[in-house]
């Protein structure tokens, strides 16, 4: 199993660029998280998913959108890319049954970003 | 928003030394967790605490969960090299998501 992949795994924007990240899980987790991650901020939830066909948002989820259309698979969208969005994005995945004290989220490797 | 502040941000020793992280909140955790996260990867779990006042040991460190499920702390007995990374704790509010501390990071040198 490959686990939680990202791509791509780097990228330089110019702002008001857009583009797309993509997560892929292959152990059947209902569950799906995008977070980004900034120097002594840890890190903070942008969208997340329940579902295929559903998604909310997280604690810092303007400027970004997302799409879960199939289970394995969340889309982390930058329609008009900003400086302040230069980050370490982690896309994350977790079986059913949120609510479960003992779910582990598995991380994917990340991607860097910089907009310029 | 909830918030969990991990101290210290930064923490640089020698191999062999002893070291305490601490994690804390002013709200209650339903449980928490503590993540690794070495250059480069995504955040590896290392534990869950789930009970107020549990303590979990796995081989050199040793997690503690506070009384009033509002603090942690993660000890690390005779650091290693192979110790050095990014510590996260997230604690759970009853909800699906985590909320993860602001980290510390650790250098362990030979």
């Amino acid at each position: 199993n490959a686990g939680v992949t990202q791509t791509p795994k780097f990228r330089v924007l110019k702002t008001g660029q857009s583009m797309t990240l993509l997560c892929a899980q292959d152990m059947n987790h209902e569950y799906m998280y995008w977070y980004r991650q900034d120097p002594g901020m840890g890190l903070r939830l942008i969208h997340y998913s329940v579902g295929e066909g559903t998604t909310a948002k997280g604690e810092v989820p303007d400027g970004y959108n997302v799409s879960r259309l199939k289970k394995q698979n969340f889309l982390l969208g930058l329609e008009s890319a900003a400086p302040s969005q230069t980050s370490v994005y982690f896309c994350a995945s977790t079986r059913a049954g949120g609510h479960n004290s003992y779910n582990e989220q598995f991380f994917g490797p990340g991607t860097r970003l910089t907009v310029l | 928003t909830q918030l969990l502040e991990q101290s210290p941000q930064f923490l640089s020793i020698q191999e062999g030394e002893n070291l305490t992280v601490y994690c804390n909140s002013s709200s209650v955790f339903s449980s928490l967790q503590w993540y690794r996260q070495e250059p480069g990867e995504g955040p590896v779990l290392l534990v869950t605490v789930v009970t107020g006042g549990e303590v979990k040991k796995l081989k050199r460190l040793t997690f503690q969960f506070g009384d009033a499920r509002k603090d942690s702390s993660l000890h690390i007995t005779a650091a290693q090299p192979g110790d050095t990374g990014l510590y996260l704790c997230a604690g759970r509010y009853n909800t699906d998501k985590l909320i993860f501390g602001t980290g510390t990071r650790l250098q362990v040198f030979p």
